[in-house]
């Protein structure tokens, strides 16, 4: 079935513009996370959807940086005057959300994540 | 602070060697993950663990609950799983179902 996809592979922008980096989740997913990963770095935390509503966004850098979920499906991480520093991979996963057991035995806890979006600030 | 700590941060290994990667926590968790991450790719759930030992053809995990830590094994190896490999924890209490990430480990395969 299709995974997690995020659109565009790929943003090079210049600095202070406005960038969109978009995530479509795994259907039936209500749990959605959005993190960065900075070169040699581990994947850092930014903001977790449940349904769609922000239940943690305590991983944002700063205000210039936002995020939606409208829908409880596709979100969009929002950048706004973007910054060299903001160069990064952007992940998203997705999982079905606590308290849900699916067959197989695999836990709601495990995320599924996508390919992610290369940001390059110049 | 870094709540997870994996070691080594770089391994170069011979294709058939068994390989090695350890990870350790400081904060109480619900699970334990490894991850792996190809250059250029996505990352991959290997394994969910929260006690005992899980295998998967030539990989397998082990966790230790009370001394926090736990190690991915790798046998007989081979050039395609040349990645990067991430251990990944669910902290308990998890209000957010977030995860704390070590850093990484960089293998490379030399056939």
């Amino acid at each position: 079935g299709a995974g997690v996809s995020q659109t565009p592979s790929n943003k090079v922008t210049e600095k202070g513009k406005y960038v969109e980096l978009r995530c479509d989740p795994i259907s039936g997913h209500t749990a959605l996370y959005w993190y960065r990963q900075s070169l040699g770095q581990g994947p850092e935390f930014l903001i977790y959807f449940q349904g769609t509503g922000a239940a943690d966004d305590s991983g944002l850098p700063n205000d210039r940086f936002f995020a939606v979920r409208p829908e409880g499906s596709v979100s969009t991480l929002k950048i706004q005057r973007t910054e060299r520093g903001d160069s990064a991979v952007y992940l998203c996963a997705s999982s079905l959300g606590q308290g849900r057991a699916l067959a197989g035995g695999i836990s709601t806890d495990t995320q599924y994540f996508g390919p992610g979006t290369r940001l390059t600030v110049l | 602070k870094n709540e997870v700590e994996q070691s080594p941060q770089n391994l170069t290994a011979q294709e058939g060697e068994f390989i090695t990667i350890n990870c350790s926590y400081s904060v109480g968790i619900s699970a334990l993950h490894w991850l792996q991450q190809h250059p250029g790719g996505g990352i991959v759930s290997l394994f969910m663990l929260s006690s005992g030992k899980k295998k998967h053809g030539r990989l397998i995990a082990t966790i230790n609950i009370q001394e926090k830590h736990s190690s991915l094994h790798i046998t007989a190896s081979h050039p395609r799983d040349s990645a990067v490999y991430i251990c990944a924890v669910s902290p308990k209490p998890n209000t957010g179902n977030q995860f704390y990430f070590g850093t990484g480990t960089s293998l490379t395969v030399i056939p």
